[in-house]
């Protein structure tokens, strides 16, 4: 089954450390891939998608994440966190081509202490 | 500003109770998702509508139904609420093409069935 798993489901960080936060999915000839930012009490944010091309994506506040088909992976990072950056991430797949549904992982909530 | 309203925000029912909950966009998107996202579960897709007039049951359709009023609305109805039913409920909607620009989000319902 279409599935996309992420490995952790909290992740505390100093301020101002790197962080990565995880997310593989089942294989699958073509997927394409998105990171959401959800911050409390509120609907959930576009980060950034991989459709295409360059494995490594750029999204807003500085976020970064790294396609990787050999690893079935999509991992999000940041050089370098900041207090406002605590929220929970989600990350989705569409296996379904360009019209295809998304599938959301369980969430990682991210907790950036002073 | 443009975009997926939700209402209401917050509501309390007994259980046996009935509501309806309100989603409306204004971005012309075809498509239209209701979510409930539980803890440690992640979103977990309740019913979608790829075109007014059609509707499909997702993971967790069991004790919800819904309407596609027309383009811009997508109601979720509850017809006898249970505590299981106690959740935070998103509306989201997208373009045909979804990896276009994924799907944006409403600001959510937070439901308390007691």
């Amino acid at each position: 089954a279409q599935s996309v798993t992420q490995l952790d489901s909290q992740v505390p960080v100093f301020e101002e450390a790197p962080v990565e936060l995880r997310c593989n999915y089942s294989s699958s000839v073509s997927v394409y891939l998105f990171w959401y930012v959800q911050y409390p009490n509120q609907g959930l944010q576009l980060l950034l998608k991989y459709l295409s091309g360059s494995t490594l994506v750029k999204g807003i506040n500085g976020f970064e994440a790294e396609f990787n088909k050999s690893q079935t992976s999509f991992h999000l990072r940041k050089p370098s966190v900041h207090i406002s950056d605590t929220a929970e991430y989600f990350c989705a797949v569409s296996y379904g081509g360009s019209q295809g549904n998304l599938i959301f992982g369980k969430g990682t909530k991210l907790s950036v202490k002073p | 500003n443009a975009g997926v309203t939700q209402t209401p925000k917050f509501q309390v029912l007994k259980t046996g109770q009935s509501m309806t909950l309100q989603c409306a966009q204004d971005m012309n998107h075809n498509s239209m998702y209701w979510y409930r996202q539980d803890p440690g579960m992640g979103l977990r897709l309740i019913y979608y509508s790829a075109s007014e007039g059609t509707t499909d049951k997702g993971e967790v359709p069991n004790g919800y139904n819904v309407s596609r009023l027309n383009k811009r609305e997508f109601s979720l109805r509850l017809e006898s609420a249970a505590p299981s039913q106690t959740s935070v409920y998103f509306c989201a909607s997208s373009t045909d093409r979804v990896i276009d620009y994924g799907y944006t989000f409403g600001s959510g319902t937070r439901l308390t069935v007691v």
